[in-house]
């Protein structure tokens, strides 16, 4: 078995304010993937990496960089903050890219003041 | 319009009952997944469906390809399968994962 480990748990910052949370797998999995789930919706995907160095968007990239720095990780920066995008933000992994099931994190919220 | 549709949207249940969620899809899939969001926000993986049908205790989940269609059965209910359940299904044009808005479920003593 593995697991994914999401930090912060709670992100707190100010609008405006440039913020990262980070992802680590230990699957040894391929694919790795950000996605924002904002209160009593569906999941929506903001970037995933292929692979490391790689970094593909989402439908929701804008407002947002990752990076995929190393197999294990993939981190993920709101650019500048805004009170309208508290959210709960989930990472996932997978083998591959495609046909295989997905993995997830326990989350990171955010919240922005 | 939704290319994965769940339903219904939410559903409330006797402990010991039956029940089926149920997945539409419009666009073209080979595989489907579905998973549980647990009432702290933990996603977990019940099943990964080429198509056909998958057993684990008393869940079942049957994918229909050409119906366009997969359902979730849940069979004697018990509280700690209360949460919210998702469908996600990958498109064939672009491998890209499509999810559904979820079903939430609450069981009842």
């Amino acid at each position: 078995g593995g697991i994914i480990t999401q930090t912060p748990k709670f992100l707190i910052g100010q609008e405006g304010q440039k913020l990262t949370l980070k992802c680590q797998q230990n699957f040894n999995h391929d694919t790795m993937y950000w996605y924002r789930q904002d209160s009593g919706k569906g999941l929506r995907l903001i970037y995933y990496s292929i692979t490391e160095n790689d970094l593909q968007k989402g439908d929701l990239s804008e407002g947002y960089d990752a990076s995929r720095e190393k197999k294990s990780s993939f981190s993920l920066t709101v650019t500048s903050a805004q009170k309208n995008e508290m959210a709960v933000f989930l990472c996932a992994s997978s083998i591959n890219r495609v046909g295989n099931t997905l993995y997830f994190g326990e989350g990171s919220r955010l919240i922005v003041v | 319009g939704d290319q994965v549709k769940q339903s219904p949207s939410a559903l409330s249940l006797q402990e010991g009952t039956n029940s089926a969620l149920r997945c539409n899809f419009s666009i073209a899939t080979t595989t489907v997944q579905w998973f549980l969001q647990n009432p702290r926000g933990s996603l977990m993986n019940l099943f990964y469906l080429v198509p056909g049908t998958k057993e684990n205790g008393r869940l079942k989940s049957t994918f229909n390809s050409k119906e366009s269609y997969s359902t979730l059965h849940i069979r004697d209910a018990q509280l700690e399968d209360s949460g919210t359940y998702f469908c996600a299904a990958e498109d064939d044009s672009n491998y890209q994962l499509i999810w559904g808005s979820g079903t939430k479920l609450i069981i009842k003593p």
